[in-house]
This record gives structure tokens, sequence and C-alpha cells, in this order.
């Protein structure tokens, strides 16, 4: 299948600083990117979905403002938290597809551990 | 939105039993119905998936079967395997919606040696 790579694959900051997570199609073009959000042991949680050259969409109780989604290219999103607090601290995924084909798969990133101290 | 329902949150096996996990979706217009497998620490890997125009599909030993009607789909394993040991999620996704995947809440699964 098609690769999607994520970086950087764990992170650790401060509280009060801002953190970019970037998420990479490496042999495709991703028209469309999810980011989820995954606390231990539970599901993924959708956060936004963004189409290249698009604004973002929230999911509903997603700050946009501290959850900075970008998505400038068909092959890179980027997901900054800024202002970050211990509560952000989480595993961040991202998955791509291409909307253009005829395949519904998305593709999975290896995901980002932040953890904010 | 839609909502994916999964069980059993956990499931215990022993090595060679079959294991079957379930689902149950919310939005009829759902069409795409895939299973990922989450390893500790790593991202989801699609292992199997389904299309709403399908009522079952297998690849060696994983099949999934797909009930439109009921808004039901299951992951069947045979003949487990310790590796099997990992924590299985199904989702759902809508062409409407864009294709965004909204995940069932997984089931942790055991197979003992």
């Amino acid at each position: 299948g098609a690769v999607v790579s994520q970086h950087p694959s764990w992170v650790i900051c401060k509280s009060g600083t801002s953190v970019k997570i970037e998420c990479r199609s490496l042999d495709f073009q991703a028209t469309t990117m999810f980011w989820y959000r995954q606390f231990p042991k539970q599901s993924l949680m959708l956060m936004a979905t963004s189409n290249e050259g698009s604004k973002a969409t929230y999911e509903q109780g997603v700050e946009k403002d501290k959850f900075l989604i970008n998505h400038a290219s068909l092959t890179l999103s980027t997901l900054t938290v800024t202002s970050a607090h211990p509560e952000d601290s989480s595993f961040y995924i991202c998955s791509a597809r291409d909307n253009r084909g005829a395949g519904t798969e998305a593709f999975f990133g290896q995901g980002t551990r932040l953890t904010v101290v | 939105g839609e909502n994916v329902e999964q069980h059993p949150s956990t499931l215990s096996v022993q090595e060679g039993d079959s294991a079957v996990i379930k689902c149950t979706y919310s939005d009829s217009a759902s069409n795409y119905f895939p299973w990922y497998k989450q390893e500790l620490g790593k991202g989801p890997q699609l292992i199997i998936d389904i299309r709403s125009n399908v009522g079952e599909k297998k690849d060696q030993r994983i099949a999934v079967t797909l009930n439109k009607t009921a808004k039901h789909f299951s992951l069947h394993i045979t003949e487990t395997q310790p590796e099997d040991s990992a924590v299985y999620f199904c989702a759902a996704s809508t062409e409407t919606g864009g294709f965004k995947t909204i995940f069932g809440a997984g089931t942790r699964l055991f197979v003992k040696a």
C-alpha cells in the first residue's frame, strides 16, 4: 500500500510552547488528509479534515485556533499544537487519501506521541 | 453524524481458535468499512475492508461480513496466532462525508499460546 510518513514520532515540549507535526504522503498525492487524536487505551477521535488548498474542517469540540492545520501541497499537511498544555499530551495520527481515484482507502502515518511537561 | 459501536472491548482466545469482533453503524449512507490492527505505539494498519455492494470478503485467515439492512459488520479471524494479539478497530466512512473515517472503540485481542 501507499506510504504516509509522520514526523516526529515522539516529542516532548514545555507547557506554553508550540509543536508542529508533519504528515507526508510519499508515493501518492493526498487530496485529503485527516488528523486524529488517541488517548491511552482509547479509540481514534477525528479532529479535522483538510483538503489541499482549503481551510480545514474541524470536528465539534476541537479548537481550530489551538490546533492549526495547514495542507498547502498535495503531499504535506502539518498540525501545530499552539500553547501546549499537559492535557494536550496524546498520540496524534494522520491519514491521507487521494480522492481522485476509485479507491476509498486512507493510509495512516505511524503516529506522533506528544508529551507536554 | 456517524456512530460506530464495537464489541467486545476485550477478547481472549486460545491459539488456533477463532475470534469474532462485531460492529454496528448508524449512518445508512456509510459505504466503506475498513478494519485496522494497531500495535502498541504504532499507527493503525489496514487489514481488510469491505464496500457496501459486497456482503462478504475473505483474505486468508481474515474475513469480513456486512449486513447493510441491519447495519452490522463483523471481523472473523480463524486459526489465531499469538502475533494476532493487538487492538482491532472497525470503522465506517461515507463518500458524501468526504470519506472521513469514524472508528469504533476498539477490541483488545489476546491470543494465548
